[in-house]
């Protein structure tokens, strides 16, 4: 079964620092990969995901994620971290069947002044 | 267009009551899927729906049920409620649903409490 897991609960960087949050994926199939962001109080709103079109994604708000097979890794970056950044981030993979997503626990960012 | 939206937004119940929760996908988009977000278990699939037909079921007890209209609108219900069924109930469309690089667009949840 297609599954994420996401290192680290909670990160912590300053304002400007570089943001590296871990995503580890188990599949069976060639994985198509999401990362989501969630405000609070608001539903996940797409970061970018991997369709195998390209390794290197770039996703919005100044987001990227290099898809890394030998390492099964799809982890996300952001070279500066700004202060509305702070924010639940998910990784989810989708299933085989192709109806739903699983989905990693969960990273907290927190970006301090 | 406009996004994915879900009515309540909020909601209050007691144990042993039910509860039917609604929402309306992007325009065009013909999935519906259903998700539970809680502390403890995260963000867990319940169901998907498309034209009408329910296409797959998570690992949720029969009290979770729901359904789709003819104009993609969907809904899900919750019955003899309990404590655990706290939590934010997040509503997904997508085009098709099944194409494995089609994007989930998520609403803003509702926030069910039980007590």
């Amino acid at each position: 079964a297609q599954s994420v897991t996401q290192l680290g609960s909670h990160v912590s960087v300053s304002e400007g620092a570089l943001v590296l949050l871990r995503c580890n994926y188990s599949s069976s199939v060639p994985p198509y990969l999401f990362w989501y962001v969630q405000y609070p109080n608001q539903g996940l709103q797409l970061l970018l995901k991997y369709t195998s079109a390209a390794t290197l994604v770039k996703g919005i708000n100044g987001f990227e994620a290099e898809f890394k097979k030998s390492e099964t890794s799809f982890h996300l970056t952001k070279p500066s971290a700004h202060m509305s950044d702070a924010a639940e981030y998910f990784c989810a993979v989708r299933t085989e069947s192709g109806y739903a997503l699983n989905f990693g626990k969960g990273t907290s960012l927190l970006v301090t002044p | 267009k406009a996004g994915v939206t879900q009515t309540p937004r909020y909601l209050i119940k007691t144990r042993g009551q039910q509860v039917t929760l609604s929402c309306s996908p992007i325009s065009g988009h013909r999935s519906v899927s259903w998700y539970q977000q809680t502390p403890g278990q995260g963000l867990q699939f319940l169901f998907e729906y498309f034209s009408e037909t329910q296409r797959n079921k998570g690992n949720f007890p029969g009290r979770f049920s729901g359904r789709q209209f003819s104009n993609s609108r969907s809904e899900m219900n919750v019955s003899t409620l309990e404590l655990g069924d706290s939590a934010l109930y997040l509503c997904a469309s997508s085009p098709e649903g099944r194409v494995r690089t089609d994007t989930q667009y998520f609403g803003p949840g509702t926030r069910l409490t039980v007590l």
